[in-house]
């Protein structure tokens, strides 16, 4: 699977759009990115997920460069809620089950 | 649709002893996965399960040891415990387990030995 890079941490003022980069330089054509975030203590919660073109759901969208290398998580309007640790995953096919979680960046939402 | 549960949700026990926790996927789940995190090491992939069968592990001793029942259902166990293997032990589940299916993640078990 391929490895990836996220800043340490980051702010975002309330109602603000949280832009959170994350490089996969390495990636394969049949890797997908995945994005999940832990709030304190908590199970991580499932975000998004994509392989080539731009996601949107009711979280989030994903935002995928046209070389794959890299990938952005847009939070459109992020609320106090949403301070926690977001972790961007690089998933291979070949590793059923498994997702590889770095150290992910620190977000935090400031009233 | 309820989510994925575990029990107990904290434990405490001595070292030497062993441990048994429970991870209860979403229904119609086949793939369980089982995680360890501390604060040293972060997240780690402990195993999957795959119709009864272990399909994927990681680079844990053999102290850590899992299975899967008919219904899905996963437990893991510990054996001799050491105070190292206090963590929060997490289970997610998945249709398949395959890469273009979501993981959904348990509230976790946190395990503390002393």
């Amino acid at each position: 699977d391929a490895k990836t890079t996220q800043p340490t941490s980051m702010d975002c003022a309330e109602g603000r759009a949280a832009n959170l980069p994350c490089n996969h330089s390495t990636i394969s054509g049949n890797e997908y990115v995945y994005w999940y975030r832990q709030i304190h203590s908590q199970g991580p919660q499932y975000i998004i997920h994509g392989l080539k073109n731009n996601e949107t759901n009711e979280m989030a969208s994903l935002i995928i460069t046209e070389d794959r290398k890299s990938s952005t998580l847009i939070l459109p309007h992020a609320t106090l809620r949403d301070t926690a640790v977001y972790y961007c995953i690089v998933r291979s096919s070949s590793n059923t089950g498994k997702l590889i979680f770095g150290q992910g960046t620190t977000l935090q939402v400031k009233p | 649709k309820a989510g994925v549960t575990q029990t107990p949700r904290y434990l405490i026990k001595t070292r030497g002893q062993q441990v048994t926790l429970s991870c209860s996927p979403i229904s119609g789940h086949r793939s369980v996965s089982w995680y360890q995190q501390t604060p040293g090491q972060g997240l780690q992939f402990l195993f999957e399960y795959f119709s009864e069968t272990q399909r994927n592990k990681g680079n844990f001793p053999g102290r850590f040891s899992g299975r899967q029942f008919s219904n899905s259902r996963s437990e893991m166990n510990v054996s001799t415990l050491e105070l190292g293997d206090s963590a929060l032990y997490l289970c997610a589940s998945s249709f398949f387990g395959t890469s273009n299916n979501e993981q959904f993640f348990g509230p976790g078990t946190r395990l503390t030995v002393l």
